[in-house]
């Protein structure tokens, strides 16, 4: 079965910690794996995908097939980041598939 | 450009009645995927539109919705008649046929939060 699994429901950290946000995932066959966030008051957008190995806003995220995890990190984490953040994946078939996300995991920063 | 819209922002309707969501995607976006969040769960795929026809139609619930695009621009989805369990954000994505640009990159409209009293 296809499903993407986020263990956190809310992630609460000091500005300038470390962040990491769980994401595991079952799929037989090559998945596309992506991180959207939504800000507050914003829409859905994308702000990570495995293929283009990519680091935006500071976050970072490494898809390991052994786990079947793409955990998003950032080294050091500001306000600005506070959000809701979903783990997704899509089937590698020619870009027509479907996304199919995880539950989110609610990002909060303090200062 | 503006973005893929969608209106109602929000729709408050009583059980029983009908609600029509609209969404329009960004111009030249053949892919159109209806998704839909309901309350403390995970976003959940509901259809996709390739042009005017429907690739893939497994998420939808039940035969009280109806999905159409009307010559392959933009989509309603329909809930006749609508139940308490249909509360929840409907959002609506567009993309690109891949090979015409950003491969499979989805992107979101602003979302339609429907409540039924």
């Amino acid at each position: 079965a296809q499903r993407v699994t986020q263990p956190e429901k809310l992630l609460s950290v000091f500005k300038g910690a470390p962040v990491e946000l769980k994401c595991n995932y079952s799929y037989s066959g090559s998945p596309e794996l992506f991180w959207y966030v939504q800000y507050s008051r914003q829409r859905l957008q994308l702000l990570l995908r495995h293929i283009s190995r990519e680091s935006i806003k500071g976050f970072t995220a490494d898809l390991n097939k052994g786990e079947t995890s793409f955990h998003l990190k950032k080294p050091f984490a500001q306000e600005e980041d506070s959000a809701m953040y979903y783990c997704a994946l899509s089937g590698f078939s020619g870009g027509y598939n479907k996304l199919i996300f995880g539950a989110g995991t609610r990002l909060a920063v303090h200062p | 450009e503006a973005g893929v819209t969608q209106f109602p922002s929000h729709s408050v309707i009583e059980k029983g009645q009908t609600v029509t969501l609209r969404c329009d995607p960004i111009s030249g976006h053949d892919n159109l995927y209806w998704y839909r969040r309901v309350m403390g769960k995970e976003i959940k795929f509901l259809l996709h539109f390739v042009k005017e026809s429907k690739q893939d139609e497994s998420g939808m619930p039940n035969n009280r919705f109806l999905a159409e695009r009307t010559g392959g621009t933009y989509s309603t989805l329909k809930v006749q008649p609508a139940e308490l369990e249909d509360s929840g954000v409907y959002f609506c994505a567009s993309s690109l046929i891949p090979g015409q640009g950003a491969y499979n990159e989805q992107f979101f409209g602003p979302g339609t939060r429907l409540t039924v009293l």
